[in-house]
């Protein structure tokens, strides 16, 4: 969905790097989310944020910080990248809507870490 | 949330319905059923979302019978492009959503 879009696609680093993935959104929506995938695994949720001024950690935030530059930009960060960081990482943002919450995805960033 | 249950894969060949049954014995009264397709390499994206009885769209059939206490998910005449991995999701306006292992449907030409 071009309404969520991630950079980079793809991201290789060696461990003990400080890397920033990026996700920028124009559905104007004011929640945000951080997530990522292993192979064969569900999501799971590192850092979520409700509007610029909030953000709260997910299951899995150890290793990673985040920033809400603006209602349409949400950065996850990667203080000192470890290979068991590698993974897909995904954006997404959401409509509270009428009843359940509906999220919407970026494409992915693929972070391989050495 | 409600805990989910969803067989892991399923294979099917191209033209045929697809049916793809989801437990949730706990569902709660203020619960939806929510149902998200994603392909390699994507991120997931909602499909289908409903309360009770029959939701169609575009895409999918969800049916609920009267107790909710499980729901199927139908995908009309498949082909080669609806291969994918596709998850059950139940809750109310939930933003902690829980994503497990999904079901991989793989169709065949």
């Amino acid at each position: 969905d071009a309404d969520v879009t991630q950079t980079p696609r793809n991201r290789i680093t060696k461990t003990g790097k400080r890397i920033m993935l990026e996700c920028s959104q124009t559905k104007g929506h004011d929640r945000m989310y951080w997530y990522r995938q292993d192979p064969g695994l569900g999501l799971r949720l590192i850092y979520y944020s409700f509007d610029v001024k909030d953000i709260n950690k997910g299951e899995i935030s150890d290793g990673y910080s985040v920033s809400r530059q603006a209602q349409a930009k949400f950065s996850l960060s990667l203080e000192s990248a470890i290979p068991n960081q590698t993974a897909l990482y995904f954006c997404a943002t959401s409509d509270l809507g009428q009843h359940q919450e509906t999220q919407y995805f970026g494409p992915g960033t693929r972070l391989l870490v050495l | 949330l409600a805990k989910t249950t969803q067989p892991i894969s399923m294979d099917s060949y191209e033209g045929q319905e697809v049916n793809i049954t989801c437990s949730h014995n706990n569902i709660a009264t203020n619960d939806y059923i929510t149902w998200y397709q994603q392909f390699p390499s994507q991120g997931p994206r909602f499909i289908i979302q409903g309360y009770k009885t029959k939701v169609t769209n575009e895409v999918a059939s969800l049916f609920i019978p009267a107790d909710r206490k499980s729901s199927t998910l139908s995908l009309p005449r498949v082909s080669l492009s609806d291969t994918a991995v596709y998850y059950c999701l139940v809750g109310a306006n939930d933003y902690k959503l829980s994503f497990g292992a999904g079901t991989t449907v793989t169709v065949r030409a």
